[in-house]
């Protein structure tokens, strides 16, 4: 079954512990990307990779980190998470076409406490 | 910097009735897509309309797009309670990167 994994899915942590949440995907998509969902402010990208190696910011990449060191994998890094980053965290991938994504395929998302 | 932008935020209809949501955006486009999401899960895409169409259906869905008014809407005829939801749009900015950019997105509520 096609599929973008994350976990953990509920995390709850302390202000300065080091995270990670891994995002996985099995359709071979060149692109994934990370948002993260507060409300009333729908989504906003925290980073996007268009393929191994390649990552760039979106709007919101202040406190966070991502690498792409495999085509399948886009691990979200909060090196020291505050409690403003605590929020609903979504990973997507997508193939890419001549001048853009494609359709988005979404994980089941990452519900993150930071206290 | 949010992009694009739902209208209305939040939407209340009858059964059978049709639902319009407005998304309009601010920079050049590639393609505008619509999601679906019920209540913090996961989002789940609905229709995708590239810059050189202006319409699309899929089932009870119709989407318009209007690149010279920067503008999009989604149309749920015959709405059902299960079409309760949110609902966004979302922006493949021509900016030379891919960044994807949503909207606020509106709340819909379908009464039985």
């Amino acid at each position: 079954e096609a599929q973008v994994t994350q976990n953990p899915r509920y995390l709850i942590t302390v202000t300065g512990k080091k995270l990670t949440v891994t995002c996985s995907q099995n359709m071979n998509h060149e692109y994934m990307s990370w948002y993260r969902q507060d409300p009333g402010l729908g989504l906003r990208q925290i980073y996007y990779s268009m393929n191994v190696e390649v990552t760039d910011k979106g709007d919101v990449p202040e406190g966070y980190k991502v690498s792409r060191k495999e085509k399948r994998n886009f691990p979200l890094i909060l090196e020291s998470p505050s409690p403003n980053q605590t929020s609903l965290y979504f990973c997507a991938s997508s193939s890419l076409l001549a001048d853009s994504t494609d359709t988005q395929y979404f994980g089941p998302g990452t519900r993150l406490t930071v206290l | 910097s949010q992009q694009g932008e739902e209208d209305p935020q939040a939407l209340s209809i009858q059964e059978g009735e049709n639902a319009t949501m407005n998304c309009s955006y601010k920079t050049s486009i590639n393609n505008l897509q619509w999601y679906r999401q019920n209540s913090g899960r996961g989002l789940v895409h609905l229709i995708l309309i590239r810059s050189n169409e202006r319409e699309k259906h899929s089932g009870r869905l119709r989407v318009t797009l209007d690149t010279s008014k920067k503008s999009s809407s989604l149309l749920i005829t015959a709405s059902r309670a299960a079409d309760t939801a949110s609902y966004f749009c979302a922006t493949d900015a021509n900016t030379g990167g891919f960044k994807t950019i949503f909207g606020a997105g509106t709340r819909l509520f379908v009464k039985a």
